[in-house]
């Protein structure tokens, strides 16, 4: 079956620009989850969707941040005038459920370069 | 905080060697802890899931053990191949408030050459 799905897979921006990054996830899966990977640092958690619980929004690193997820499939993170230090690979997760014993499934990640 | 780590942060091997990559974490009180695989530019792949009251996994030539009290894991790959070369990432759930979340540590840059 299909996995989780992202789209661009590359965004080349200018300083101060909105971007937009989508997710889609496994079709069933209930939790969605988006992680950051910069240059030489960990994957560093952002946020995480389960059903129609508010989200854990506690990983997003500025309020330039937000994040929504409609229907309770497709998601998409919003970064608000960008800095070059946005500059990283966004990863998608998502799971069958919102357990912490719930096999997380990736997506190929965008790569953002704020220039 | 629970923090992750891996040793070691490279590794590079001839084809056919047996070998062991280590990660660590802080907080004993895991969830679950999974193995990642991680090609150059591409996602990740899950390898390997071991439940917090599970000792090991097995997947073909891969094998993942947990010691849970010691905060430690092992992946062990055996007759290592060059399509292994990849970055292996381990990362663990906590239950709580973090629900889901993963903890990843850094990852180990493995290169089997033929």
């Amino acid at each position: 079956g299909a996995g989780v799905s992202q789209s661009p897979s590359n965004k080349v921006t200018e300083k101060g620009k909105d971007v937009e990054l989508r997710c889609d996830p496994i079709s069933g899966h209930t939790a969605l989850y988006w992680y950051r990977q910069s240059l030489g640092q960990g994957l560093e958690f952002l946020i995480y969707f389960q059903g129609n619980s508010a989200p854990d929004k506690s990983g997003l690193p500025s309020d330039r941040f937000s994040a929504e997820r409609t229907g309770g499939s497709v998601s998409t993170l919003t970064i608000q005038r960008t800095q070059q230090e946005d500059s990283a690979v966004y990863l998608c997760a998502s799971s069958l459920g919102g357990g912490a014993h719930n096999e997380q499934f990736f997506g190929p990640g965008t790569r953002l370069t704020v220039l | 905080k629970q923090e992750v780590t891996q040793i070691p942060a490279a590794l590079s091997v001839p084809e056919g060697e047996n070998l062991v990559l280590n990660c660590s974490f802080t907080d004993s009180a895991i969830y679950n802890l999974q193995w990642f695989r991680q090609d150059p530019g591409k996602g990740l792949t899950s390898l390997l899931l071991i439940q917090s009251s599970q000792r090991e996994q097995t997947s073909g030539r891969l094998n993942a053990s947990l010691d849970k009290s010691s905060g430690r894991s092992t992946l062990y790959i055996a007759a290592s191949q060059p399509g292994d070369s990849a970055t292996y990432l381990c990362a663990v759930s906590l239950g709580g408030s973090t629900l889901g979340r993963l903890y990843f540590g850094r990852g180990t840059q493995l290169t089997v050459w033929p």
